[in-house]
């Protein structure tokens, strides 16, 4: 199985300010999705991180809210920009690749105040 | 984005009792995906399906892909307290290599 870490696991951090949260994958995959999960709903998809090119953003969110990197096959980075408490939630980097199917992080637990 | 209605929305259960859930959807998809989470964790991957018509099994999980591809089924058999979770169905349009849509999720409750 594909493994993922995702850092940091878990922060507060004060609004008005950015984090970026970091995803590793063991072995290269060519694309890698983005997900946000607030508190008691489902997964929404941020923005599919495409390797050499900008990330593909879903409707609702936009790239200076959430910059996304991806310098190579087994990294990319998600910012959540001038945080406010409704960008609390866990945020969860996934890959998919063939014979290896829609694994995720552990997630980033973020709490704005 | 793609909109997946699963239902019910919590289910609370005795140990040992058969459970099922399904997913609906607006459009059709290629591939279904069911997938479990625990707090704090991120969501594990229990079944994936590929072809309208297939029913597939891992181990007390049972899951099958909808013949018109927009809905799917999961069944646990002899539900034990480990079963307790939030399962949630998610959507692909392709085989491989894109983005999934999830599903509302079903809350699992287990009483010994």
């Amino acid at each position: 199985s594909a493994v993922i870490s995702q850092k940091p696991s878990r922060d507060i951090c004060q609004r008005g300010t950015s984090l970026t949260i970091q995803c590793q994958v063991d072995s290269q995959v060519t694309m890698m999705f983005w997900y946000r999960q607030q508190p008691g709903q489902s997964l929404t998809l941020i923005a599919t991180a495409n390797q050499g090119s900008e990330a593909t953003y879903e409707s609702g969110f936009v790239i200076d809210k959430f910059p996304i990197s991806r310098p190579n096959l087994t990294f990319s980075t998600l910012t959540v920009s001038n945080m406010s408490p409704e960008d609390s939630s866990i945020y969860l980097c996934s890959v998919d690749r063939t014979g290896e199917r829609a694994f995720f992080g552990q997630g980033t637990r973020l709490t704005v105040v | 984005g793609q909109q997946l209605n699963q239902s019910p929305q919590s289910m609370f259960i005795q140990e040992g009792e058969d459970v099922s859930m399904n997913c609906t959807s607006s459009s059709i998809f290629n591939t279904w995906l069911w997938y479990k989470q625990e707090p704090g964790e991120g969501p594990v991957l229990l079944i994936a399906l590929y072809k309208a018509g297939e029913l597939t099994s891992n181990g007390r999980l049972t899951a099958q892909f909808g013949i018109t591809r927009k809905d799917s089924f999961l069944n646990i058999s002899a539900s034990i307290p480990s079963d307790v979770g939030i399962y949630f169905c998610a959507g692909q349009f392709t085989n491989t290599g894109n983005q999934f849509y999830f599903g509302t999720g079903t809350s699992l409750t287990v009483i010994p």
